[in-house]
């Protein structure tokens, strides 16, 4: 079984400039999650999807940052303009809504802004 | 915030059993314990849960106290490939619960 899949990688961008990270969760899973991961730090939650609704944004600083989850399966986070404070690693996770317990992540998106 | 307090770091030999405490005092009745761990460059990985009984699967075991305020995760023989860094988390175990990170520990296998 395949797991959750992200690209790029790695990102270096200027400050300023536009970046997009993609997610491809794990075939059935309908939710699906942004974090976001400081060094030194442990994940925090971004944005939450059930299917294309976006459930939980609370967290998601909105006056640049933006996602999307067409057709309930991959997803999009946009940065718009990047700062160098937005240098972290981009993780996304996915569940099956009918499995409390676990959250697949993948390999995350590491972002460096210089 | 976190819900647990874990020690920033532990080293264990190779091939000993790694336990790796966490104390969770504010623990509410209808919350689960788990341990999730982050290779270097890897996103987390599930490892075990529990919410009173003490459980045991294929990686890990997890001892929980009686009065639910701490626990131990136990790597019965740890091998290299455990360095990591290990996350105890509280949740309710609701589908739609986002997952409350801390700073875990970071364990360090020592050959």
């Amino acid at each position: 079984e395949a797991g959750v899949v992200q690209s790029p990688r790695y990102k270096i961008i200027e400050k300023k400039q536009p970046v997009a990270f993609w997610c491809n969760p794990i075939s059935g899973h309908n939710t699906l999650y942004w974090y976001l991961q400081n060094l030194g730090q442990g994940p925090e939650l971004l944005i939450r999807y059930e299917n294309e609704e976006a459930v939980d944004d609370s967290q998601l600083p909105k006056d640049r940052f933006s996602a999307e989850r067409l057709k309930g399966v991959d997803s999009t986070l946009k940065i718009q303009p990047a700062e160098l404070g937005d240098s972290a690693v981009y993780l996304c996770a996915s569940s099956f809504s009918g499995d409390a317990y676990e959250q697949y992540f993948g390999p995350g998106t590491r972002l460096t802004v210089t | 915030d976190a819900k647990t307090t874990q020690p920033p770091s532990m080293d264990c030999a190779e091939g000993r059993a790694a336990n790796l405490p966490c104390n969770h005092s504010t623990i509410s009745g209808n919350e689960y314990v788990y341990w999730y761990r982050q290779i270097h460059s890897q996103g987390p990985q599930y490892i075990i849960h529990g919410l009173k009984n003490n459980e045991t699967n294929e990686m890990a075991s997890l001892i929980i106290t009686e009065d639910r305020k701490s626990s131990t995760l136990i790597l019965p023989h740890a091998t290299l490939r455990d360095t990591a860094v290990y996350y105890c988390i509280v949740r309710v175990a609701r589908r739609d619960d986002k997952i409350i990170f801390g700073k875990g520990t970071r364990l360090h296998i020592l050959p």
